[in-house]
């Protein structure tokens, strides 16, 4: 149980264009699920918190207008990258909570790689 | 604020062998630790969690970890790996007021040699 999954695994794009990834939770309704991201040999970082049904939680230095996450359902958040660069290319992660928040169950990542 | 710090950027180690990856953490509220594998390209996967009880915690493929709050710590052991225990690892607080929140250390790189 507790399954997590995200589409696409891998997508390159061409700069200045716009990318959506999905992060769905499989066989459990998720209120809050959270969205990092992972540069090469480094730790992931918290890029935002979303609950169903209201917007999403940027952490500090996150551009809200650029990592647009919508949590339409309990099942389903997306991140879209907008106009994507290359330095927003990156191993992004998403990780989804049943109602007991202290525990998290992971996706296996997107790798997104901007040309 | 929290931070979490894992004492070792690579832990290299032959098989059979045991291995300790070190990770401390501080923190002015109540914090439950996590340890989280992730192997290349992959999403992590949860090793073991402390939140409350027993501070020797045995979680999956034979790992365990301590929780000692007066030194902050919360170290990640196994008595023997496997080549297939080669991965990253990551030590995780997160805080009992903030919503599910998780902060990672650093990541621990253990390399399992034959």
């Amino acid at each position: 149980g507790a399954v997590v999954s995200q589409h696409p695994s891998w997508v390159i794009c061409k700069s200045g264009t716009s990318v959506k990834i999905e992060c769905r939770s499989l066989d459990f309704q998720a209120t809050t699920m959270f969205w990092y991201r992972q540069f090469p040999k480094q730790s992931l970082m918290l890029m935002a918190t979303s609950n169903e049904g209201s917007k999403a939680t940027y952490e500090q230095g996150v551009e809200k207008d650029k990592f647009l996450i919508n949590h339409a359902s309990l099942t389903l958040s997306t991140l879209t990258v907008t106009s994507a660069h290359p330095e927003d290319s990156s191993f992004y992660i998403c990780s989804a909570s049943p109602t007991a928040l202290y525990e998290q169950y992971f996706g296996p990542g997107t790798r997104l790689t901007v040309t | 604020a929290q931070s979490v710090t894992q004492l070792d950027s690579q832990v290299p180690v032959f098989e059979e062998a045991p291995v300790e990856l070190r990770c401390n953490y501080s923190s002015s509220v109540s914090v439950y630790l996590f340890w989280y594998v992730q192997y290349p390209n992959q999403g992590l996967q949860l090793l073991l969690k402390y939140l409350s009880g027993s501070t020797l915690v045995k979680g999956i493929n034979g790992f365990e970890a301590e929780f000692n709050k007066s030194q902050t710590s919360f170290h990640l052991r196994k008595p023997s790996v496997h080549i297939s225990d080669t991965a990253e690892y990551f030590c995780a607080v997160s805080p009992g007021n903030q919503g599910g929140k998780l902060i990672f250390g650093q990541g621990t790189e253990l390399s399992v040699k034959p």
